[in-house]
């Protein structure tokens, strides 16, 4: 069965940067693009990257633009989040999550990591 | 200021009926497939429609999508209390070459 564990979560503090992982697992890993999708405590969903099967391409939302970095290594079944420049704002959990097969939708996703983004 | 808005909440007694609506413009819904995602209290979302009306494996038929124009409309038939959730939706924007979520609708059983 398809498996998402994020790691990495934690507290950091404004200006500071963080990696989050996330291991999957009962799939073929390198067939499917992977995504980072976050909910800020008490709010809705926010979109925050996509990549593509093979790291060719990569989307952002405006709001994480040049600071946040979305990588992948296909031998270890990871897809990570590089972090950089975080802001209060940045505070939520950050979900891992599958990208169809068939076009722009995510059909498993992680149980999520919680950042925190506070002096 | 999410661009694809959704009423913040809906609610019927158990086995009836609701409709949550999602809308959005041309360069989202109107020419893009939409997903809904259903997210329990304290659980990660779970996909429940893609391709504006295809149901993932394991889904109910309870659940269906459409589509009409700018508009997408998610309908839960058979109200269980486990539908209490938030529901919401998601689509590609070719303008902003983002994926965009609604605002998120909360459905309570009554």
């Amino acid at each position: 069965q398809v498996q998402l564990v994020e790691s990495g979560g934690g507290l950091v503090k404004p200006g500071g940067s963080l990696r989050l992982s996330c291991a999957a697992s009962g799939f073929t890993f390198s067939d499917y693009y992977m995504s980072w999708v976050r909910q800020a405590p008490g709010k809705g969903l926010e979109w925050v990257s996509y990549i593509s099967s093979i790291s060719t391409y990569t989307y952002y939302a405006d709001s994480v633009k040049g600071r946040f970095t979305i990588s992948r290594d296909n031998a270890k079944n990871s897809v990570f989040l590089q972090m950089n420049s975080l802001r209060a704002e940045d505070t939520a959990v950050y979900y891992c999550a599958r990208v169809g097969a068939s076009g722009w939708y995510e059909d498993y996703w992680g149980q999520g990591t919680l950042v925190t983004v506070s002096s | 200021q999410s661009v694809l808005t959704q009423p913040p909440s809906v609610s019927a007694a158990p086995g009836q009926k609701v409709t949550i609506s999602c809308s959005g413009s041309n360069s989202n819904i109107g020419n893009n497939f939409v997903s809904w995602y259903q997210q329990l209290p304290g659980t990660a979302p779970k996909l429940l429609i893609y391709e504006d009306s295809k149901r993932p494996s394991g889904i109910p038929d309870r659940f269906s999508g459409s589509k009409s124009g700018t508009s997408a409309t998610l309908g839960i038939t058979g109200l269980q209390t486990g539908d209490e959730a938030d529901y919401y939706c998601g689509t590609w924007d070719t303008s902003l070459s983002a994926y965009v979520f609604g605002t998120g609708t909360k459905v309570t059983v009554l």
